[in-house]
């Protein structure tokens, strides 16, 4: 049992490519979230999904992509990436209950140039 | 809008002494609580919780923390602290009434235990 995996580990990008985050889970978790992480601002939400199929925005969605085709897969895009975009990204998921603990994976270092 | 306060950036404590790190909330319905713990280079691992009943809530490693709905806090406690208890530490919020499906989370509170 992997738990919440995240790949890659780090990344670095010049401005203006473009990457895909991969969050896999094996917890057959309902919700899943892709947060960013940054010194002093705590952990921000990008975007989340509630099922399969489903996406919605969060707190700082600009710049970012996501889908969830499959429900143990969420995918975070960046489709011109730019040097506001460094950052550590991590992944969580969580089962459908409301007081259901959220599980987070080891996150992925981003650095755009 | 949900939201999360920890007033202090930092928290200094001698190993030993009892420690606190403060939270504030603020939702529109019943909240749900959590504190989670971030070491070096790792993602976050779940703490504890606050759901439902006893305002006083414990978890993993000695922690626990106190529910305080006129004062809208969730602050972490523990009795005697350790080195080893140096870490990043987050709280965060659910909104029971609006579906719960986002957690917001504060900036965090670095935890640094002296020796």
């Amino acid at each position: 049992n992997a738990g919440v995996t995240q790949t890659p580990k780090f990344r670095v990008l010049k401005t203006g490519q473009s990457m895909t985050l991969l969050c896999a889970q094996d917890m057959n978790h309902e919700y899943m979230y892709w947060y960013r992480q940054d010194p002093g601002m705590g952990l921000r939400l990008i975007h989340y999904s509630v099922g399969e199929g489903t996406t919605a925005k969060g707190e700082v969605p600009d710049g970012y992509n996501v889908s969830r085709l499959k429900k143990q897969n969420f995918l975070l895009g960046l489709e011109s990436a730019a040097p506001s975009q460094t950052s550590v990204y991590f992944c969580a998921s969580r089962g459908l209950e409301i007081a259901d603990t959220q599980y987070f994976g080891p996150g992925t270092r981003l650095t755009v140039l | 809008a949900q939201s999360v306060a920890q007033p202090e950036d930092q928290v200094n404590v001698a190993e030993g002494n009892p420690l606190t790190v403060k939270c504030t909330y603020s939702v529109s319905g019943n909240p749900y609580l959590f504190w989670y713990v971030q070491y070096p280079n790792r993602g976050l691992q779940f703490l504890l919780k606050y759901i439902t009943g006893d305002n006083l809530v414990k978890g993993s490693y000695g922690f626990e923390a106190e529910f305080n709905k006129s004062q809208t806090s969730f602050h972490l406690k523990k009795p005697s602290a350790l080195v080893s208890d140096s870490a990043l530490y987050f709280c965060a919020v659910r909104d029971g009434d609006t579906g719960g499906f986002k957690t917001i989370f504060g900036a965090g509170t670095r935890l640094f235990v002296k020796a």
